[in-house]
């Protein structure tokens, strides 16, 4: 398994201001994932952080207000752009191994984001 | 209709029951399928994962797989008050290592 630190473990932002969050692994990974979890939901997927290549945003978010950085194949970063309280929520970074047949996802221990 | 779906819950059991936590997915293509426990202010831990049709036991934990129903159960034997979290479903898709959550299952043990 990955261990995955992820920084800060906690914020609370101003809104309009900007907030970027740190995944480091301890292993070289190929993908890295940004996810949201908004109050009471499931996660969510942000994008997909490929290294080398431009972030793989999904439906529903753009690199304007989630701009990714992936420098290499342990590191990642997340930044928030422009907050409002609508992006309150806890952002977790993750990191996949393994195959077609049992690819598995380890998660860092979340950043919960509160802006007022 | 959603990739993976779960019923939200909350399921109360008592304690020393079995509580049985139920999945569905979308993908007929989909070959492993993995169950993940989340407390209430934490991330998700992974606890089970499978492949094959069939029972994969680990402990307390057994997994289910019905690839033909499409169709994925988690079984906690022996049900403890440390078990009570929400449990998510997760299946790879979009390339094996992006992986899809349910929405979870809120379990809570009575003592």
């Amino acid at each position: 398994s990955a261990v995955i630190s992820q920084k800060p473990s906690r914020d609370i932002c101003q809104r309009g201001t900007s907030l970027t969050i740190q995944c480091q692994v301890d292993s070289q990974v190929t993908m890295m994932f940004w996810y949201r979890q908004q109050p009471g939901q499931s996660l969510t997927l942000i994008a997909t952080a490929n290294q080398g290549s431009e972030a793989t945003y999904e439906s529903g978010f753009v690199i304007d207000k989630f701009p990714i950085s992936r420098p290499n194949l342990t590191f990642s970063t997340l930044t928030v752009s422009n907050m409002s309280p609508e992006d309150s929520s806890i952002y977790l970074c993750s990191a996949g191994q393994g195959g077609a047949l049992n690819t598995e996802a380890f998660f860092g221990q979340g950043t919960r984001l509160t802006v007022v | 209709q959603k990739e993976v779906e779960q019923n939200s819950g909350p399921l109360s059991v008592p304690e020393g029951a079995i509580a049985s936590l139920n999945c569905t997915y979308s993908d007929q293509g989909s070959q492993s399928f993995f169950w993940y426990r989340q407390y209430s202010g934490k991330s998700p831990e992974l606890i089970m994962f499978i492949y094959s049709n069939g029972d994969k036991e680990d402990g307390r934990f057994t997994a289910q797989l019905n690839k033909a129903s499409q169709y994925v159960s988690l079984l906690i034997r022996d049900s403890q008050p440390s078990d009570s979290a929400t449990y998510l479903c997760a299946v790879p898709s979009g390339g094996y290592q992006k992986v899809t959550f349910g929405t979870g299952t809120k379990l809570q043990v009575i003592p």
